[in-house]
């Protein structure tokens, strides 16, 4: 167990539809990351947040948005789905401090299948 | 452009023997490199890490070497055992706090 709870494990939907991931980092960790890792493919990086504040980004699509509220969790949203977004995203999150080595700590995914 | 690459999908090798994994990367400014090791049905967990200011990181059956003047990682596994099977994941940990991943390789270690 990482310590990093991601809810729903399981998610299918139509497409056109809107979608909530939810991430509880580990406790103490400030950072969340999400990534998505769509069939075969390796994980694509989507955005990361430190302390509610969004830290870097990446190849996260305009209909995708996040966020990290003052209890530290995460959501990321998914809206105007299409058949293309059927992924594992996965949420991860890093122990705070300097000397870090980039070590993430992942939740067991969200697998999300757009009909 | 910051890129990691696993150019093998797949790799098998017998029971007792090495497993070599290999990464490649396109930028010079990544700070560490990280393996990550996945089964299925869960998240990647990390294996081991290397500081891009060495060339040799050692934990029990796993060592990482880094060259950078080929800008090549490599992930030593022996000997190799059965659990070991698994997809592994190079990545790579940018100045600006980005961790961004290879593809992966798919490691059958066979009995």
């Amino acid at each position: 167990d990482s310590g990093v709870t991601q809810t729903p494990k399981h998610l299918i939907t139509a497409t056109g539809q809107r979608v909530t991931l939810r991430c509880s980092p580990r406790s103490g960790d400030l950072s969340v990351y999400w990534y998505q890792q769509s069939l075969d493919q390796g994980l694509q990086f989507l955005i990361q947040y430190y302390n509610g504040e969004e830290r870097a980004k990446g190849n996260i699509l305009e209909r995708f948005s996040a966020q990290q509220f003052p209890d530290l969790h995460s959501e990321l949203n998914l809206s105007s789905l299409e058949l293309g977004d059927s992924a594992l995203y996965f949420c991860a999150s890093r122990p705070p401090g300097q000397g870090n080595t980039g070590e993430l700590f992942f939740g067991e995914g969200s697998r999300l299948t757009v009909l | 452009d910051q890129q990691v690459k696993q150019n093998s999908p797949s790799l098998s090798v017998q029971e007792g023997r090495i497993s070599i994994l290999n990464c490649d990367y396109t930028n010079s400014m990544f700070d560490y490199f990280l393996w990550y090791k996945k089964y299925p049905a869960e998240g990647p967990t990390f294996l081991i890490s290397i500081s891009s200011i060495k060339d040799k990181n050692e934990d029990g059956r796993f060592t990482v070497f880094l060259n950078k003047s080929a800008k090549h990682l490599s992930l030593h596994i022996v000997p190799s055992q059965p659990g070991d099977s698994a997809v592994y994941f190079c990545a790579a940990l940018t100045s600006y706090d980005k961790v961004i991943f290879g593809p992966g390789t798919s490691l059958s270690v066979i009995p």
